[in-house]
């Protein structure tokens, strides 16, 4: 089956950059999704097929991929980013899974 | 604006079968651009994909626990419901009700309702 991996945790200054991974077997040809988890609220969608923002989302947040990693940007960090963020692939060969998440890495705003 | 208003028990005992509603606010759950679904989220581990659902009732499960999903759509009422039969501890997580769509390369969830914590224990 088809896996992702990211790393668990990453810190931040408010004010910098960060750059978040989603490694997988040439997941630079899927579309890749990122998705944003925090306490009490429900998950936002904040990119799509790797690189596209979904209305709403700020122009802080960008996404690109080659060849087997896939990477979130969030420029200008905020308090608000704090959060734990997930990428996602639609897997279309196999018999596992079809929508594979990685595990997640844990983004603290220092 | 659309909402997903998720409901069901918070406990619920080993073996039995838990029942989950998701009801779908503000726009058309028979919308031909997209499927309705559930992702739930074990403690310590990651989110993982269910089951989805078209308005037409066409559903498509995790191979894994398809023997133990049913989702049904309810047009009437802009309902999805998922059950999971036999469940155990490992059942254990929040669940997230999903707008689910695609694009010419990716299939994903573009909205997600806030989730309810389900407990497997007796």
């Amino acid at each position: 089956s088809y896996v992702l991996t990211q790393e668990p945790s990453l810190s931040v200054d408010p004010g910098q950059t960060v750059r978040i991974t989603c490694g997988g077997k040439n997941v630079g040809s899927k579309g890749v999704q990122w998705y944003q988890l925090r306490p009490g609220q429900a998950p936002v969608l904040v990119l799509y097929d790797s690189s596209e923002r979904p209305s709403g989302i700020p122009e802080r947040y960008s996404g690109a991929t080659s060849g087997d990693t896939a990477t979130l940007t969030i420029t200008r960090v905020e308090v608000g980013d704090e959060g734990d963020y997930y990428c996602q692939v639609w897997v279309t060969d196999g018999d596992g899974d079809p929508y594979v998440f990685g595990h997640g890495t844990k983004v603290t705003v220092l | 604006q659309l909402h997903l208003q998720e409901s069901g028990p918070g406990l619920v005992k080993p073996s039995e079968t838990l029942s989950l509603s998701c009801t779908v606010s503000d726009v058309s759950i028979n919308d031909v651009n997209f499927y309705w679904g559930w992702i739930r989220h074990p403690p310590g581990k990651t989110l993982e994909w269910l089951a989805s659902i078209y308005y037409t009732a066409t559903a498509y499960y995790k191979p894994s626990l398809q023997s133990r999903l049913l989702i049904s759509v309810d047009l009437s009422r802009s309902q999805v419901t998922l059950n999971l039969t036999s469940v155990t501890a490992a059942d254990t997580g929040h669940y997230y009700c999903v707008r689910h769509t695609a694009t010419d390369s990716s299939f994903f969830f573009d909205f997600w309702g806030r989730g309810i914590l389900v407990t497997v224990s007796s």
